[in-house]
C-alpha cells in the first residue's frame, strides 16, 4: 500500500496566519491527491482535489499544489473557522486508497 | 439534498458479529459506486470496504478481508457492512461515502454522522 506521511502532526497558528501543510507519499503518485478538513464529531469534508482544483464552495484562501510524491495545502490567511484537522488522501492506487495520519491545526 | 444515514453501531464483544447500515436518499444510489471509511479514535480515515455502483465489484481492505462484506440493495436505497470476527483494533467510527470522480481522481464524499463501533469485551 500507498503511505502517505503528513507534517507537521499538529501546528499553532493565529487568526490571519499562513499556514502550509505538507502531505509526502512513498511512491509517485501523480497528481491524484486529495486534501479534506475534519471538524470535532464531523465527517471529513472535501477541500482540494486532484492536487490543486478547489471543490465547490471552499473559500479561495484554501489552495494545494505538488505532483508525484510532495504535496502542500496552503491556507493564505487563517479564520477562526479553519481551525480542524486535514487529512491528505491518495487515489493513485485503485482500489487501497489510502490517507494521511492528519494535521491538527490548533488556536496559537 | 444527498444524505447518508449510518446505523447499526454499538458495543459488541470480540470475535462477534455486527451489521451496520447506510440509508441513502436525495440522489439515485444506482449510480454511484459506495464505501465504508472507519476511523478509529484520534487516527486518521482508513478505507474498508467499496462495491460498485451494480454490486457487480467488491473490494476490501487486507486488515477486513475474509471478515467484512459489503453489499447493495439499489432498491431499498441502502448499503451494508456484515462486520464478523470483530477485533479490538476494528474500533472506529464507521461512514459510509458516496464515491465521486473528478477529472479522473476518485473522491470520497461523506455525507452521513457515522456510527461508532466499539469491539470490547
Amino acid at each position: 500500500d500507498i503511505q502517505m506521511t503528513q507534517s507537521p502532526s499538529s501546528l499553532s497558528a493565529s487568526v490571519g496566519d499562513r499556514v502550509t501543510i505538507t502531505c509526502r507519499a512513498s511512491q509517485t503518485i501523480s497528481r491524484y491527491l486529495n486534501w479534506y478538513q475534519q471538524k470535532p464529531g464531523k465527517a471529513p469534508k472535501l477541500l482540494i482535489y486532484a492536487a490543486s482544483n478547489l471543490q465547490s464552495g471552499v473559500p479561495s484562501r484554501f489552495s494545494g499544489s505538488g505532483s508525484g510524491t510532495d504535496f502542500t495545502l496552503t491556507i493564505s490567511s487563517l479564520l477562526p473557522e479553519d481551525f480542524a484537522t486535514y487529512y491528505c488522501q491518495q487515489s493513485y492506487s485503485t482500489p487501497t486508497w489510502t490517507f494521511g495520519q492528519g494535521t491538527k491545526v490548533e488556536i496559537k | 439534498q444527498v444524505q447518508l444515514v449510518e446505523s447499526g453501531g454499538g458495543v459488541v464483544q470480540p470475535g462477534r458479529s455486527l451489521t451496520l447500515s447506510c440509508a441513502a436518499s436525495g440522489f439515485t444510489l444506482s449510480s454511484y459506486g459506495m464505501h465504508w471509511v472507519r476511523q478509529a479514535p484520534g487516527k486518521g480515515p482508513e478505507w474498508v470496504a467499496s462495491v460498485s455502483y451494480d454490486g457487480s465489484k467488491k473490494y476490501y481492505a487486507d486488515s477486513v478481508t475474509g471478515r467484512f462484506t459489503i453489499s447493495r440493495d439499489n432498491s431499498k436505497n441502502t448499503l451494508w457492512l456484515q462486520m464478523s470476527s470483530l477485533r479490538a483494533d476494528d474500533t472506529a467510527v464507521y461512514y459510509c461515502a458516496q464515491e465521486g470522480d473528478y477529472y479522473g481522481t476518485l473522491i470520497f464524499d461523506f455525507r452521513g454522522q457515522g456510527t461508532l463501533v466499539t469491539v470490547s469485551s
